[in-house]
């Protein structure tokens, strides 16, 4: 399996423009995470899907913010309009669910974004 | 407020040397917790824990759970620098059975020669 597959893997753009991160989860996994980094606030989870649902967007930071999951194998998290301070390493997980407690969450090669 | 802190933030040895990273939680309805390491990527697992006082071992690696003090150790014997990285710990945390996980500020890790 090629792993979490995700594009781009380095973003610059303006202030004030439309982003689009895109995710491709591994085949078969039923969950899909995305998560924020950046050196202040280290791994932060903005929202999850289960089943292709979303299950809690409290991480959201606000409204600019936005994330669907059109089918199990494609996932977008769009920021309108963009800020500086939105500039941060974004990551998307999958995980399968197979054992009975928590899941393994495998991680993509995350996506760069600068927000000039 | 749930939340998992790590200990030290940031950590240089010499290569050889054994290493214990820590991590403490507080969460509402813990599920289990997860090792992570990071290199200039992404995260990879490294273990998950769900039971008190079972060793997980891989190779130099390894962890424990405390669920009474609520607090994992990671231990590395004979360190190299390719140990070099951000150690993270989470908590697979919340009532429903999805596998949301809270991540502590991690462990940076440097190795020397």
């Amino acid at each position: 399996d090629a792993g979490v597959i995700q594009s781009p893997r380095h973003e610059v753009t303006e202030m004030g423009q439309e982003v689009t991160l895109r995710c491709k989860p591994i085949s078969g996994h039923n969950s899909l995470f995305w998560y924020r980094q950046t050196m202040m606030r280290g791994l932060e989870l903005l929202i999850y899907f289960n089943n292709n649902v979303p299950i809690d967007d409290s991480g959201m930071p606000e409204d600019r913010f936005s994330a669907k999951m059109p089918n199990a194998s494609f996932s977008t998290l769009k920021i309108q309009p963009s800020e500086p301070r939105d500039s941060a390493v974004y990551f998307c997980a999958s995980s399968s669910g197979r054992t009975s407690y928590s899941y393994e969450q495998y991680f993509g090669p995350g996506t760069r974004l600068t927000v000039t | 407020e749930d939340k998992v802190v790590q200990s030290p933030l940031s950590l240089v040895v010499h290569e050889g040397d054994t290493v214990t990273l820590n991590c403490s939680y507080e969460v509402t309805n813990f599920r289990s917790l997860l090792w992570y390491k990071q290199e200039k990527k992404a995260p990879t697992f490294l273990f998950m824990l769900t039971s008190s006082g079972i060793e997980k071992k891989s190779g130099r690696l390894s962890s424990i759970l405390d669920k009474k003090e609520l607090s994992s150790i990671l231990n590395i014997t004979a360190t190299q620098t390719g140990d070099s990285a951000i150690y993270l710990c989470a908590v697979d945390y919340g009532s429903s059975n999805t596998g949301k996980l809270i991540f502590g500020q991690g462990t940076t890790l440097q190795v020397k020669p």
